[in-house]
């Protein structure tokens, strides 16, 4: 079946860390740009990093950048999101995404998300 | 940063046609994506490259671009099409690359 299924979420003080994983299964992995989308609650959707097939090549937004590592082990199709220096404006539902292999301007398929609350 | 401007809510009868639009300088000379979420789900792909239709999706779903406004049309609305919509355009002189709506909320009446 294809599907992004995350994991790793939860509650962390300010200052924290996390480390998330969203694996995938149905397809092949290492052909596809990765990305990290999040939605504080009650809020839009935000772009948040994407990582290259390789694994070579990675981009952040600027409210991350710095803090916010994105990986990847094509072996075993997933994803990881390294969070350090965690805020509170972090929180958020974290949705792993895939790009679609035509094109890198848009996402084709989407995991269900994991919660991360940052509060002390 | 580019800013990407929907109505909060749209409400529609069953049967009925609902439009939502998506604001944007110029947003018609960028490739504009939609996506649909409901409660606790995923977000889905239902309109790529303003109105290409992804094989699963109901030709009742259709997408159009031009000026300042992209809007995704849902014809013959159902209870099922209750949700959340996203648009989205891929920016490169934003940090952010890539840009989403500020969301609408379709309601079904």
């Amino acid at each position: 079946e294809l599907q992004l299924v995350e994991s790793g979420g939860g509650l962390v003080q300010p200052g924290g860390s996390l480390r998330l994983s969203c694996a995938a299964s149905g397809f092949t992995f290492s052909r596809n740009w990765m990305h990290l989308v999040r939605q504080p609650p009650g809020k839009g959707l935000v772009w948040v990093s994407r990582i290259n097939p390789d694994g070579t090549d990675t981009d952040y937004a600027d409210s991350v950048k710095g803090r916010f590592t994105i990986s990847r082990d094509n072996a075993k199709s997933t994803l990881y999101l390294q969070m350090n220096s965690l805020r509170a404006e972090d929180t958020a539902v974290y949705f792993c995404a895939r790009g679609p292999l035509s094109s890198g301007w848009y996402f084709d398929l989407w995991g269900r998300g994991t919660l991360v609350t940052v509060s002390s | 940063s580019y800013v990407l401007t929907q109505p909060p809510s749209v409400s529609v009868a069953p049967g009925e046609t609902a439009r939502i639009t998506c604001g944007g300088i110029n947003i018609g000379s960028k490739s504009v994506h939609w996506y649909q979420q409901k409660p606790g789900q995923a977000p889905v792909l239902v309109m790529y490259y303003d109105s290409d239709r992804p094989s699963v999706i109901p030709e009742r779903f259709s997408g159009s671009n031009s000026g300042n406004t992209a809007t995704l049309t849902i014809s013959r609305v159902e209870a099922g099409d209750e949700a959340d919509y996203y648009c989205q355009v891929w920016d490169s002189s934003t940090d952010h690359l890539y840009v989403f709506g500020t969301g609408t909320k379709v309601t079904v009446v």
